[in-house]
């Protein structure tokens, strides 16, 4: 079964730091790239960045809003993904997602499957 | 980037048809695609690319593209259908992704 399940959240002060883990199971991790999706309750959803895979050079890109204070990476060797959230805000409270992204040239992008998430409070 | 702009509720009667659109400058260039998301849920996909539905998603989801719009189609809409939607693609510089505001679908 293709899996993504995130943990590492919880509740941290404004300004502070939390690392959230990504561990996948059940396709070629390497061969993916991920992203990080989040969801403020009753709000919409809120793509956060993405990190894509060895052969295009791990590289990142973020959301305007996190842009700065929040750094993707991943671990291969291990089937995990991270998200490092610094100078958190009371605005970055959410659920986090990690999504496996799929992409053909003849159908585009899509997300599949989502994690279950996890919840990040940031609140003093 | 840019943005995608969603109909923020939507209803249709049992058994009817429903049509939710996205739209956005983007989606002249990319595809877009759907995403279901029931209370206390994950989102899950339910269309992506021209008119494409992953394993396990009824035959009565449909997508279709026009320009600026794209729009996800219920033909036969069931009470299990009830759901935020949400549309998703690459914003105009290609790089980012942007979601739409989601769509509240109630079936009556």
């Amino acid at each position: 079964e293709v899996q993504l399940v995130e943990s590492g959240g919880g509740l941290v002060q404004p300004g502070g730091s939390l690392k959230l883990s990504c561990a996948a199971s059940g396709f070629t991790f390497s061969g993916s790239a991920i992203h990080w999706v989040r969801q403020a309750s009753g709000k919409g959803l809120e793509w956060v960045g993405r990190i894509r895979t060895k052969p295009n050079n791990y590289g990142t890109t973020y959301d305007a809003s996190v842009k700065g204070r929040f750094t993707i990476s991943r671990d291969d060797s291990n089937n995990m993904a991270y998200l490092q959230m610094n100078s958190l805000k009371t605005e970055d409270t959410a659920v986090y997602y990690c999504i496996r992204h799929q992409y053909s040239s003849s159908s585009g992008d899509w997300f599949d499957p989502w994690g279950q998430g996890t919840l990040v409070t940031v609140s003093s | 980037s840019s943005e995608l702009t969603q109909d923020p509720a939507v209803s249709v009667a049992l058994g009817q048809t429903v049509r939710i659109t996205c739209q956005g400058d983007s989606l002249r260039n990319f595809y877009a695609s759907w995403y279901q998301q029931k209370p206390g849920q994950a989102p899950v996909v339910v269309i992506y690319g021209k008119n494409n539905r992953p394993s396990g998603i009824p035959d009565r989801f449909s997508g279709s593209s026009s320009g600026n719009t794209a729009s996800l189609t219920i033909t036969g809409a069931q009470a299990e259908d009830e759901a935020d939607y949400y549309c998703n693609s690459r914003d105009t510089s290609g790089n980012c992704w942007v979601f739409g505001g989601g769509t509240k679908l109630t079936v009556l």
